[in-house]
């Protein structure tokens, strides 16, 4: 059964630094999702992208954060200068158009020390 | 601002109990709403409901919408101890590309 795969399932960083979390969404969707679960949280929403651009982001979705796909398979999210406060459980999700269900990643739990 | 409240917050039932869990809602343009479970990590997919009165079945778990008094409810019958999870319910609102608001879930633990 097709799945979307993130990677690395869990990440430490240094406050400060840069990273990226990678999704490979399933081959056929076209709509891709990054949402974030602090832990012991809802389920947040962050961002959704179609056609190669963000058609919604939250508000917590600030400059310190950009999704691109950079080519035809991987979905990524980049942290410019990650804060204690970014640790949380990152979730990739994607549907095959805009009104269906979306099917989740297994998660990147990043942690931020 | 749109807001999902879940009900009850946990429940600890025994094999073969039938349980049912609760969501009720408020958000602008309704499109749908959606029922995840969600054990170790990613919330996989269980039910979506766009229409009142509809009851939505898969095996021992049902839900059902009622979009007049803006709730909806997951039920569980003759339950196993795998269906100890959190039960996460979404709604979607018709203002763009399915940003789901997720409740706090309800967190289900079945003892044997």
């Amino acid at each position: 059964e097709p799945e979307v795969t993130q990677t690395p399932s869990h990440q430490v960083t240094q406050m400060g630094q840069e990273v990226i979390l990678r999704c490979v969404p399933i081959s056929n969707h076209l709509y891709f999702y990054w949402y974030r679960q602090i832990l012991g949280q809802k389920v947040e929403f962050l961002v959704s992208f179609y056609n190669n651009e963000i058609s919604e982001k939250s508000e917590i979705f600030d400059d310190q954060f950009s999704v691109e796909r950079p080519d035809g398979s991987n979905f990524t999210l980049k942290i410019r200068s990650t804060k204690l406060e970014d640790s949380a459980m990152y979730f990739c999700a994607s549907s095959d158009w805009g009104r269906t269900e979306a099917f989740f990643g297994q998660g990147t739990r990043l942690t931020v020390v | 601002e749109d807001k999902v409240v879940q009900s009850p917050l946990s429940l600890v039932v025994h094999e073969g109990d039938t349980v049912t869990l609760n969501c009720s809602y408020e958000v602008t343009n309704f499109r749908s709403l959606l029922w995840y479970k969600q054990e170790k990590k990613a919330p996989t997919f269980l039910f979506m409901l766009t229409s009142s009165g509809i009851e939505k079945k898969s095996g021992r778990l049902s839900s059902i919408l009622d979009k007049k008094e803006l709730f909806s409810i997951l039920n569980i019958t003759a339950t196993q101890t795998g269906d100890s999870a959190i039960y996460l319910c979404a709604v979607e609102a018709d203002t763009g590309f399915q940003k789901l608001v997720f409740g706090t879930g309800t967190r289900l633990l079945v003892s044997p």
